[in-house]
C-alpha cells in the first residue's frame, strides 16, 4: 500500500520568500506529525495533528512557522519569512492514532522535503 | 540532561559481530520506546517498538528495556554491512506535550566493517 508522501522533494529559495510543504499521510491515519533534521542532527519535534483534536503546535520554533491540516488527511507546513537557519530536512510521519492497542503510536515517516534557503 | 541520550558513535563492528546500541531516557514514567533505522539521506524507518520490561526479539534484532534503570538498548545479531546506518531511539514520554509525541535521541552512528 501507498505510504507517506511529501512534495516537494527538494526546495531551493532564497531568504525572505514563504515557502509551503506538503505531506499526505498514509490512508486511515487519523495522526500526522511534522519534524525538522537539520544536518547530522536527531529530529525536532514540530507540530502534531490528531483528528479533529486542536493541533499540538508545541514544537513550532517561531510564529513564522504553521501548519494545517485539511479534511483530517493532506497537511502543509508553511514557513514565512524563510532564513537560512530553517535550512533543514523537513519530515512528515503519520500513524494509525487510535489507543486500541500497543500499536497506535508506531510513526511512519515520507521521504522527506530537503529545504535549502539561499 | 538531554531527554533521550545515545552514544552519538561512530560505532564499528566486525561483519557477523553482535552490535550493542544503547540509550537512556530522564522521564521515568515513560511508556513505549522505539528503534528506527536511518540509511544517509533516507527517512527513519521502524525497526521494533518495546512496551514491557525485558526482551523482545524480531529475526537479528533484540530491543531490551530496563525501566527502573530508565535504559533501553537494541542489539543486532551477525552484523552485515547493509546494517550500517544510523540508529535512532526515540521515547514516549510522559511529559512530552501531547500522549502520542515522540522524543528522539541524536542518533547512533553504526558501520558494519566487512
Amino acid at each position: 500500500g501507498a505510504g507517506v508522501s511529501q512534495s516537494p522533494s527538494n526546495k531551493v529559495t532564497e531568504k525572505g520568500k514563504d515557502v509551503e510543504l506538503r505531506c499526505d499521510p498514509i490512508s486511515g491515519h487519523t495522526a500526522l506529525y511534522w519534524y525538522r533534521q537539520s544536518l547530522g542532527q536527531g529530529l525536532e519535534f514540530l507540530i502534531y495533528f490528531q483528528g479533529n483534536s486542536a493541533p499540538d503546535k508545541s514544537g513550532l520554533p517561531s510564529d513564522r512557522f504553521s501548519a494545517e491540516r485539511t479534511g483530517g488527511s493532506v497537511s502543509t507546513l508553511t514557513i514565512q519569512r524563510t532564513q537560512q537557519e530553517d535550512s533543514a530536512v523537513y519530515l512528515c510521519a503519520s500513524s494509525p492514532g487510535t489507543s486500541g492497542g500497543p500499536s497506535y503510536n508506531e510513526q511512519f515517516f515520507g521521504p522527506g522535503t530537503r529545504l535549502t534557503v539561499l | 540532561q538531554k531527554e533521550v541520550e545515545q552514544n552519538s558513535g561512530p560505532l564499528s563492528v566486525p561483519e557477523g559481530a553482535i552490535a550493542s546500541l544503547n540509550c537512556t531516557y530522564s522521564d521515568r514514567g515513560s511508556q513505549s520506546f522505539f528503534w528506527y533505522r536511518q540509511y544517509s539521506g533516507k527517512s527513519p524507518e521502524l525497526i521494533m517498538f518495546i512496551y514491557s520490561n525485558g526482551d523482545k526479539e524480531d529475526g537479528r534484532f533484540t530491543a531490551q528495556l530496563n525501566k527502573a534503570s530508565q535504559y533501553v538498548s537494541l542489539l543486532i545479531r551477525d552484523s552485515q554491512p547493509s546494517d550500517s546506518a544510523t540508529y535512532l531511539c526515540a521515547v514516549n514520554m510522559r511529559s512530552s506535550g501531547s500522549a502520542r509525541q515522540l522524543t528522539f535521541g541524536s542518533g547512533t552512528q553504526l558501520t558494519v566493517l566487512p
